[in-house]
């Protein structure tokens, strides 16, 4: 139980060009998804918080305009790197929280973007 | 606001030997503490949490780690690793109680296991 999904797991896109990517809870309901972006060798640094039906927070120095992010179900979140340049080429996590479940977030396997 | 120190961003090992990864963390607040492995190219999978009770908390793939509050550590520990061991571990935090269940990350500890 408690999978998540990502789609796609890679993406090759040329600058300026937007990106989406899609988050899915494949066998729960996730009220709250979370947004992670990962450099090479370096940890996961949260961009923003997911909550179905309302504006999603980022944190501070991710830029909202850049990085659209729609949670329009229980079960699906999306993020869209719009204008894409190459130094947004990294690898996107998402995670959804469990209700009922202390603090738990399971995590999606990821998309590696590459802008050219 | 909270913080997470892993003192060592590589750990080599041998097969069938004992490791220890360490996991240090600050807060003003109470915790919630969690280990994440993460292999290659994929997204990070819950190893074992800690939120209250029993210090000693096991978790799977015969992983364990101890809640030490006074020292403000959480370091995992397996008495025999394999070759399949071989990844990134992640330390995290997050605040207990409340709605805010943002994780923060520590740098991730890569555990090499040689045969």
């Amino acid at each position: 139980g408690a999978v998540v999904s990502q789609h796609p797991s890679w993406v090759i896109c040329k600058s300026g060009t937007s990106v989406k990517i899609e988050c899915r809870s494949l066998d729960f309901q996730a009220t709250t998804m979370f947004w992670y972006r990962q450099f090479p060798k370096q940890s996961l640094m949260l961009m923003a918080t997911s909550n179905e039906g309302s504006k999603a927070t980022y944190e501070q120095g991710v830029e909202k305009d850049k990085f659209l992010i729609n949670h329009a179900s229980l079960t699906l979140s999306t993020l869209t790197v719009t204008s894409a340049h190459p130094e947004d080429s990294s690898f996107y996590i998402c995670s959804a929280r469990v209700g009922g479940q202390v603090n738990t977030q399971y995590f999606g396997p990821g998309t590696r973007l590459t802008v050219l | 606001a909270q913080s997470v120190t892993q003192l060592d961003s590589q750990v080599p090992v041998f097969e069938e030997a004992p490791v220890e990864l360490r996991c240090n963390y600050s807060s003003s607040v109470s915790v919630y503490l969690f280990w994440y492995v993460q292999y290659p190219n994929q997204g990070l999978q819950l190893l074992l949490k800690y939120l209250s009770g029993s210090t000693l908390v096991k978790g799977i793939n015969g992983f364990e780690a101890e809640f030490n509050k006074s020292q403000t550590s959480f370091h995992l520990r397996k008495p025999s690793v394999h070759i399949s061991d071989t990844a990134e571990y992640f330390c995290a935090v997050s605040l207990s109680g409340g709605s805010n269940y943002k994780l923060t990350f520590g740098k991730g500890t890569l555990l090499t296991v040689n045969p």
